[in-house]
This record gives structure tokens, sequence and C-alpha cells, in this order.
């Protein structure tokens, strides 16, 4: 059973335009939410996070937002460089079993062309 | 940040052997976490080791093929054990951060093939 998901694969998006990556949770005891960057051969890179009791959490282009109601949080990148071609992982904890036991969704494949 | 290193970052292993893969911290942490990437899959939490105790093994995963080792606060390790071709994966160590925040540090990750 996938506890987080994200549907897309892959998004293409051009230099300079928004990226939205979505990522989808059925778990509702989960209440902290991170993304993460990964280039091939690499480690994940820590992106940004957000805990249940906000709804926005911002860090220079990076924004994630997250609707507890709907389960769905998203990242959004803005403007997108052709260096944040990646693949993306969101991944989800519970702080009180252990916010550092994460969860991960199966990632998006960001393409940034010039 | 933590910085993490790992080794070996990559190898091809035999079928039937062991490997053991080690991570050092830079600074001491009191939790590890082992994880596993196995090729087009998301990442899985292997065990969670403590230093002077047992390591804490997830659903699926056992001490006997993935021990796991934690003499001291900056080190450890994770052995893969009679590895076969499903055991070819990346494997990631990470730490939490230090300072304000919850924020959780993965090493490069060693990319073991098993052939």
């Amino acid at each position: 059973d996938q506890q987080v998901k994200q549907n897309s694969p892959s998004l293409s998006v051009q230099e300079g335009r928004i990226s939205i990556l979505n990522c989808d949770y059925t778990n509702s005891m989960f209440d902290y939410f991170l993304w993460y960057k990964k280039y091939p051969a690499e480690g994940p890179t820590f992106l940004i996070s957000i805990s249940s009791i906000k709804d926005k959490n911002e860090d220079g282009r990076f924004t994630v937002f997250l609707n507890k109601s709907a389960k769905h949080l998203s990242l959004h990148i803005v403007p997108s460089q052709p260096g944040d071609s990646a693949v993306y992982f969101c991944a989800a904890s519970r702080e009180n079993t252990g916010f550092q036991k994460l969860v991960f969704g199966t990632g998006t494949r960001l393409l940034v062309s010039p | 940040s933590a910085v993490i290193s790992q080794k070996p970052s990559r190898d091809i292993c035999q079928r039937g052997t062991s490997l053991t893969i080690q991570c050092q911290v830079d600074s001491q942490v009191t939790m590890m976490f082992w994880y596993r990437q196995q090729p087009g899959q998301s990442l899985t939490l292997i065990a969670t080791a403590n230093q002077g105790s047992e390591a804490t093994y997830e659903s699926g995963f056992v001490i006997d093929k993935f021990p796991i080792s934690r003499p001291n606060l900056t080190f450890s390790t994770l052995t893969v054990s009679n590895m076969s071709p499903e055991d070819s994966s990346i494997y990631l160590c990470s730490v939490e951060g230090q300072g304000a925040g919850n924020t959780i540090y993965f090493g490069e990750g060693s990319w073991l093939t098993v052939v």
C-alpha cells in the first residue's frame, strides 16, 4: 500500500516558468512533510519541509503548500532553472513516532529546458 | 547541515557474498537511519540504528539479512548478507539535522550491483 503517492512520473517546464510538483498521501496520521531533490548517483538533498500546523512554507524559490483536508501537498519552484532538473521526492512522517522515519513517494522527474 | 560520508560509493558484488557499507557523520547524532532505493523505486526505510542498542528494523527487513552496527555516535555500518540480484540497490544512511527545525540529511549513497 503506497501511503505517499506522486502520480506524475515526469514533468517538463521551460526555464523561468513555474514548476508544480504534486504529492498525495493516504495516512491522516502524517503530520510532517519534506521535499527532496535527487540527482543521479547522489543522495537526496533536502529542500523544504512543512509541519501540519501550517499550510504554506516558503524558502527562496521553493514554496510548499499543504492541504490537509485533501491530503495533498505541492512544491512550487519559481522561477525554474535548468539546474533544477532532477528527481523530486516528497516524504511524510509522524512526529509522535519519530519524524525521522520517512515514507517516500515514488518521485517525479523534473526537466527544465532552457 | 550534517556531512555524511558513505563507503563504498559503488560496488559490483558476486551473488552469495556479503558487503558492509560504512556511514560516517561529522557530528554526534543520536539516531542514524538506513534506507534502500531499488531501481525505479522509492526510498524505503530499512532500520534505525541507535548507539548502544540493537537496531530497530522495519517490516520486511530482518537482522540476519541486514545486520547493523552502531559503535559510536558518529559511525554506523550496514551489511547486506548473502546477496542476490534483488539486493541491487542504492543504500543510503541518514541523520537528523542539528539546530532548529526537523530536517533529515542523507549521505551520497552506496550503489550496489549484484551479479
